[in-house]
């Protein structure tokens, strides 16, 4: 069993619309859960980080934790041409001690 | 800015050969030190853990006298990749820890192998 899963896509979106990205993850003493974005040929950036069950909202992003269900998703409104790139979610016991990523999702907006 | 600097970032070698990757931490002090490698379409899946000044602590799998790691200051991690070979062509990346409970990782730039 994967330790973080996601859906490797490509998930095709029209500009303006919401993207929804979604993870699952097996280690219930997960703490830290983070959204990270891949341009092709790049590293990843930081988009978000969430600790708590709920929501947390920045700007165009929300992330979603589901601690019971092991389920974390990102939604990113309104997107632009250049939200396309592969989405990673990661998860952390938290602190210094490893992340582990998921596959990735390819994200594809269309103008 | 960059808070890690990974040097270089791209770079071809022959089959036999040895390079070195050179990752830094730029302000602040990393005591330990993640690297990744990437395949296409794949993953970023952990080699090993760079502790300064101790041995590093690598992943199930990743053979120890072939992927080299010196931590040798608080600002510097690097990875000598030995005796390359073409299945070791693949993007490799270090991290450095942001610090607190968070987790949240600093990545450097990747370094891309290209193994002839």
């Amino acid at each position: 069993q994967k330790e973080v899963e996601q859906n490797s896509g490509p998930l095709s979106v029209p500009e303006g619309a919401i993207a929804s990205l979604n993870c699952t993850y097996s280690d219930r003493g997960s703490q830290s859960f983070f959204w990270y974005r891949q341009y092709s040929g790049k590293s990843p950036e930081l988009i978000m980080f969430i600790y708590s069950n709920g929501d947390k909202e920045d700007g165009r992003f929300t992330a979603q934790l589901n601690k019971a269900s092991q389920y974390v998703s990102l939604l990113i409104r309104d997107s632009q041409p250049s939200d396309s790139a592969t989405y990673l979610c990661a998860v952390s016991p938290g602190g210094y001690q490893k992340v582990t990523f998921g596959i990735g999702t390819k994200l594809q907006v269309i103008p | 800015g960059a808070v890690v600097s990974q040097h270089p970032s791209r770079v071809i070698c022959k089959s036999g050969t040895s390079v070195k990757i050179e990752c830094r931490s730029l302000d602040f002090q990393a005591t330990t030190m993640f690297w990744y490698r990437q395949f296409p379409k794949q993953s970023l899946m952990l080699m090993a853990t760079s502790n300064e000044g101790s041995k590093a602590t690598y992943e199930q799998g990743v053979e120890k006298d072939k992927f080299l790691i010196n931590h040798a200051s608080l600002t510097l991690s690097t990875l000598t990749v030995t005796s390359a070979h073409p299945e070791d062509s693949s993007f490799y990346i270090c991290s450095a820890p942001a610090g607190g409970r968070t987790g949240e990782l600093f990545f450097g730039e990747g370094s891309r192998l290209t193994v002839l």
